[in-house]
């Protein structure tokens, strides 16, 4: 079975400081793995989504993802944060079992906090 | 344009009460679904439709229930509410299957309040 474990539950950067948020994923099957960012009061909107085309993914907003699998992980990154990446970021992995549902499975969530 | 709208946005209701959740998308996706979202941010799936066809149907009470009149709508009903249920429910479509192109469209969310 599929699962992810977002291993903060709460980020604290500066403002033009880096962020990393840390995503581990566990998978029978070659995993689709996304990130998701939910804005206060607001719904979900697709950061970026592995393709396995290739293992550094580009997402929105600059935001980046490498997919390593020695390491089972999918963390994402973004260079310099800005006020407005305030928000609650979720991995997600998709369920790629054999009934190939598509069911998405998140983690419980990483609240990004950025202070001036 | 909306891609996927959900109506209401607010609904505060009385225990016992019957309600309903609207969703549509104007995407031509073959898949919709419903996720609930509880006090601490947990994202899990309820319901999974593809072109009116049930497809997954997490372990929810029977008292919910989803309606699909067509492929653009996924309703949600709900009977003799509980403060339980209480949460913010998303809708979300996609095209069919999973991988990579499963990329989910998510709507802007209704937040139920049980009193």
């Amino acid at each position: 079975a599929q699962s992810v474990t977002q291993l903060d539950s709460h980020v604290s950067v500066s403002e033009g400081t880096p962020v990393l948020l840390r995503c581990n994923y566990s998978s029978s099957y070659s995993p689709s793995l996304f990130w998701y960012v939910q804005h206060p009061n607001k719904g979900l909107q697709l950061l970026l989504k592995y393709t396995s085309a290739a293992t550094l993914v580009k997402g929105i907003n600059g935001f980046e993802a490498e997919f390593k699998k020695s390491e089972t992980s999918f963390h994402l990154t973004k260079p310099s944060a800005h006020m407005s990446d305030a928000a609650e970021y979720f991995c997600v992995v998709s369920d790629r079992g054999s009934s190939n549902t598509g069911k998405l499975i998140f983690g419980q969530g990483t609240t990004l906090q950025v202070k001036p | 344009d909306t891609a996927v709208s959900q109506t209401p946005k607010y609904l505060v209701t009385q225990m016992g009460n019957d309600k309903s959740i609207k969703c549509e998308q104007n995407l031509g996706h073959d898949t919709m679904y419903w996720y609930k979202q509880d006090s601490k941010k947990f994202l899990k799936i309820m319901f999974s439709y593809n072109n009116k066809e049930l497809i997954i149907n997490e372990t929810v009470p029977n008292r919910f229930s989803p309606k699909s009149p067509d492929k653009a709508h996924l309703n949600l009903h709900i009977n003799s509410l509980e403060l339980g249920d209480s949460a913010v429910y998303f809708c979300a479509s996609s095209r069919r299957g999973g991988g990579p192109y499963n990329e989910q469209f998510f709507g802007p969310g209704t937040r139920l309040t049980v009193l």
